[in-house]
């Protein structure tokens, strides 16, 4: 069946250093995907998203990269903040789909270690 | 205001009480979304309402019942729940129905006792 994942449930890093946090579909369908953040105590914040007619993407301090032959999702944060730390969730549809949905992964718990 | 608005943010009921969830978007947007987050589980789609039409009903109990009066606002009604139903409930908005960005709102945290 369908199923996403993220590999680590948690990811320690210092601060100033980069982050990657690492997902993986199943989905060979899915052509859309997208990361979400999400502090304590909030919804979820979209953060980036990229087709899959992308390979790579890059945002303010993010990037996020995409490796349809081995159906893995990645996204890198660059100089990573206290502000950072949240959980941080990968999702994948199928822009064929008319009802909007979005499969999401369990998450992975980013701390930001001063 | 502005995005997605849920009310109420936290909520505690028994088991034979009926509750009502409610959210309100202010993004102009045609969808809405009713997920149900668990802890260490991932979202769980429950519902999705286009242009205040529901299109898609992930199979959930009848003890959760959805209403979308107007493209604006969704609801979600709570009846005769179980322990387990305890989550947080999150609304979200889109653009139209098919994948692309949600907005989410903060979430109600519902505790059933």
């Amino acid at each position: 069946g369908e199923s996403v994942g993220l590999h680590l449930p948690t990811l320690s890093v210092q601060e100033g250093d980069n982050s990657i946090i690492n997902c993986a579909y199943s989905n060979s369908a899915s052509d859309y995907f997208i990361w979400y953040k999400q502090e304590s105590g909030k919804g979820p914040q979209f953060i980036i998203d990229i087709r899959s007619n992308m390979d790579k993407r890059q945002g303010q301090r993010v990037t996020v990269l995409l490796n349809k032959t081995v159906k893995h999702l990645s996204l890198q944060i660059a100089a990573t903040q206290p502000g950072d730390s949240a959980v941080y969730f990968c999702a994948e549809g199928e822009g064929t789909s008319n009802t909007g949905k979005l499969i999401f992964g369990q998450g992975t718990t980013l701390q930001v270690k001063p | 205001e502005t995005g997605v608005t849920q009310t109420p943010r936290h909520l505690v009921m028994g088991m034979t009480n009926k509750k009502s969830l409610k959210c309100e978007q202010h993004l102009g947007h045609n969808a809405m979304y009713w997920y149900k987050q668990s802890a260490k589980k991932p979202l769980e789609l429950m519902f999705v309402y286009s242009l205040e039409e529901r299109v898609e009903n992930n199979s959930v109990p009848s003890r959760f019942s959805p209403e979308c009066p107007n493209s604006s606002h969704l609801f979600l009604h709570l009846h005769t729940l179980q322990p387990e139903d305890s989550a947080l409930y999150l609304c979200a908005s889109s653009q139209g129905p098919g994948a692309n960005v949600l907005t989410f709102g903060a979430g109600s945290r519902l505790t059933v006792l």
